[in-house]
């Protein structure tokens, strides 16, 4: 199965401010998901880009993809203290059913 | 409003003593799963089902078993919890396999005593 790799592993930025994250992974993908884990919370679905996608917008998140360098980024505008959280990527290639989460990137938005 | 419901929120046990945890779904799902979490960890899959169809991952220990009476319930079952076995116990559906987003339940925390 395939596993995307969070960077950074931790992230603390200022209300407002935007916060920019990253996922690589290893092999070809049909698509690649993002999920949001409030502490102590379950995971909720943010963003799904297919893989003949580059660019995609949902309300304060834009996600981008790079397939030739195998990355994808979560990039969150105008942050609040609510969007504190876990944020997990999910490449999903192949056959495979499986999405194998990485351990995501905790970020911190102070208010 | 359709929604994957996990009961309990807490679950605490003791050291040796059988446990079930419960997971219910809303929106008619083909697929349910079951994660572990343990802290600042990433979520591990242990099982899913396709429909009737069972699916155990590879390096899910045997102490852990899985019941799913009909589409809508799927039960998680540790048979003699260790401590090792506190975390995080997530549950999950999609619509069907590959290519889904899957939503999942709030989670059931275990402490083992």
């Amino acid at each position: 199965s395939q596993q995307g790799e969070e960077d950074p592993q931790a992230l603390s930025i200022q209300e407002g401010e935007n916060a920019t994250m990253n996922c690589s992974y290893k092999t070809s993908i049909n698509n690649l998901q993002w999920y949001r884990q409030n502490s102590g919370r379950g995971l909720v679905h943010l963003i799904l880009i297919r893989s003949n996608e580059r660019e995609k917008h949902s309300g304060r998140l834009r996600v981008t993809l790079d397939t030739s360098k195998k990355s994808s980024s979560l990039l969150i505008t105008a942050s609040r203290a609510a969007d504190t959280a876990s944020y997990f990527c999910a490449p999903h290639g192949g056959s495979n059913y499986k999405l194998t989460f990485g351990k995501g990137t905790l970020l911190t938005v102070n208010p | 409003d359709a929604m994957v419901i996990q009961n309990p929120r807490y679950q605490v046990t003791q050291f040796g003593k059988p446990v079930t945890l419960s997971c219910s779904q809303t929106l008619n799902h083909n697929v349910m799963y079951w994660y572990q979490q343990k802290s600042s960890q990433a979520p591990k899959l242990l099982f899913h089902y396709y429909d009737k169809d069972f699916n155990n991952e590879a390096d899910t220990p045997d102490n852990f078993q899985s019941r799913r009476p009909n589409t809508s319930f799927c039960f998680l079952d540790i048979r003699s919890p260790g401590l090792g076995d506190a975390a995080m116990y997530l549950c999950a559906t999609s619509r069907d396999k590959a290519k889904e987003t899957q939503y999942f339940g709030p989670g059931t925390r275990l402490l083992v005593l």
